[in-house]
């Protein structure tokens, strides 16, 4: 089955730790991208990817790091700069439809701090 | 400033009736695209609906449907015959040409028995 996996589905940071969510598509798209949600609110993007070996900040990447070094692979480490870094984290990648890029869902991972 | 606005934190809907969920959007671009996606409690968010700025027709997908309004800056998802599996988060989207997805805030649906 084709699709986007996370992983872990919940994780738990210690203070000052850092952390790295998995996740991974065999879809061949080219495009990948993380994304934070908020209890009650849209998502914000924090990195994206749109070839191997290179990525981009989003809005809020501040405390966040991520690695692009095979097409199917796009993990997100939170750092211990991110100072708030209980949410919800969804990874997605796009293909082409109609003329426009189109994004697809993995399943999140909840992060929570002890 | 909000690019994509959902004005409906929560909607009721009665089971096997039809619910309109609205958005507006802020673009000067003339060319963009419109997105609705669902998003149970499982946390997924699953595409739903696709709306290029320059389509003449309101896309259709199923039950669903969007109803754009290019002048008024509208693209109000329209959901028929409602079911109880429709109960989620659902959130409207936009992408110019060559800036990121934004999304709204969300607009949370109940369907009732």
């Amino acid at each position: 089955d084709g699709g986007i996996t996370q992983s872990p589905k919940y994780l738990f940071r210690k203070e000052g730790q850092n952390v790295t969510l998995s996740c991974e598509q065999n879809l061949n798209h080219d495009a990948m991208y993380w994304y934070r949600q908020d209890p009650g609110q849209g998502l914000r993007l924090i990195y994206y990817s749109q070839i191997v070996n290179d990525f981009q900040k989003g809005d809020i990447a501040e405390g966040y790091s991520v690695s692009r070094e095979k097409k199917e692979s796009f993990p997100l480490t939170v750092t211990s700069a991110q100072k708030n870094p209980t949410a919800f984290y969804l990874c997605a990648s796009s293909i082409l439809l109609a003329g426009q890029e189109t994004q697809y869902f993995g399943p999140g991972t909840r992060l929570l701090v002890l | 400033a909000q690019k994509i606005t959902q004005t409906q934190p929560g909607m009721f809907v009665q089971e096997k009736e039809a619910v309109t969920l609205d958005c507006t959007y802020d673009t000067s671009d003339q060319s963009y695209g419109l997105f609705w996606y669902k998003q149970p409690s499982s946390g997924e968010m699953i595409f739903l609906i696709y709306q290029g700025s320059y389509d003449e027709q309101n896309a259709t997908e199923g039950r669903y449907s969007l109803n754009f309004q290019k002048a008024r800056k509208s693209a109000n998802l329209v959901i028929s015959a409602s079911q109880l599996g429709d109960s989620a988060m659902y959130f409207c989207a936009m992408r110019e040409r060559g800036d990121d997805m934004r999304f709204g805030a969300g607009t949370r649906l109940t369907v009732k028995p």
